[in-house]
């Protein structure tokens, strides 16, 4: 079936540096999505994006944090400048309709700041 | 705010054993919340496994159970008899048409051959 790809697998970074997490989505999908799940946690919800806007953002989504789609390419997630609280595994997801359950997920982005 | 609480894992059983991961909710934004299990496969993304969308129903999936219970505020996933290529994690989430789906923590599960 349809597959989210994401890019890298891991990273590790200094804290303080520009990070950037790379989605590829499903390519017909309309909204796409970050979550974020500290080992042990919740995953939690950060952002939904819409047609090149942000719909919905949580509180857990940073002024650090931005994310992007620029024509059509990859859906990206922006931190800058990193924290150490900022380490986890980020998931990207896409979706045609907004339909919880509809959502197709990447298998996620180990970020480490050190 | 609306949240999940699944059983903590790791959780291992044995080949041909049963098997039941707690799931209870908390919805206070959601009027009338949908339900779901996904699963993650080592290695893949997470994948809708079952989904209830009413209160009393139950929903299934690849030997997998869940039944939607208002009172007790549970959605427990259970399996009469679990396979090694079940070894996955487990997440209970809620959501509805107009927000994206919150999700619990995860419950790793490993089965012994």
């Amino acid at each position: 079936g349809p597959k989210v790809l994401q890019i890298p697998s891991h990273q590790i970074i200094d804290m303080g540096q520009m990070v950037t997490l790379n989605c590829d989505p499903v390519s017909n999908h309309l909204y796409f999505y970050w979550y974020k799940q500290i080992l042990g946690q919740q995953m939690e919800f950060l952002v939904n994006f819409y047609n090149g806007k942000v719909m919905e953002k949580s509180k857990l989504f940073k002024d650090q944090f931005s994310v992007e789609r620029p024509d059509g390419s990859y859906f990206t997630l922006k931190i800058q400048p990193t924290a150490l609280e900022d380490s986890a595994v980020y998931f990207c997801a896409s979706s045609l309709g907004l339909q919880t359950g509809e959502q197709y997920f990447g298998p996620g982005t180990r970020l480490t700041v050190l | 705010g609306d949240s999940v609480t699944q059983t903590e894992g790791p959780v291992t059983v044995s080949e041909s054993e049963s098997l039941i991961i707690n799931c209870t909710y908390s919805a206070t934004s959601i009027a009338y919340p949908n339900l779901f299990w996904y699963v993650r496969y080592p290695g893949e993304g997470l994948q809708l496994l079952l989904k209830v969308i009413t209160a009393g129903q139950k929903g299934s999936s690849r030997g997998f159970e869940a039944t939607y219970n208002k009172e007790t505020t549970s959605f427990h996933l259970q399996k009469a008899s679990v396979q090694e290529s079940d070894s996955a994690v487990y997440y209970c989430a809620l959501g509805d048409n107009n927000n994206a789906p919150r999700f619990g923590a995860g419950t790793k599960l490993s089965v012994k051959p």
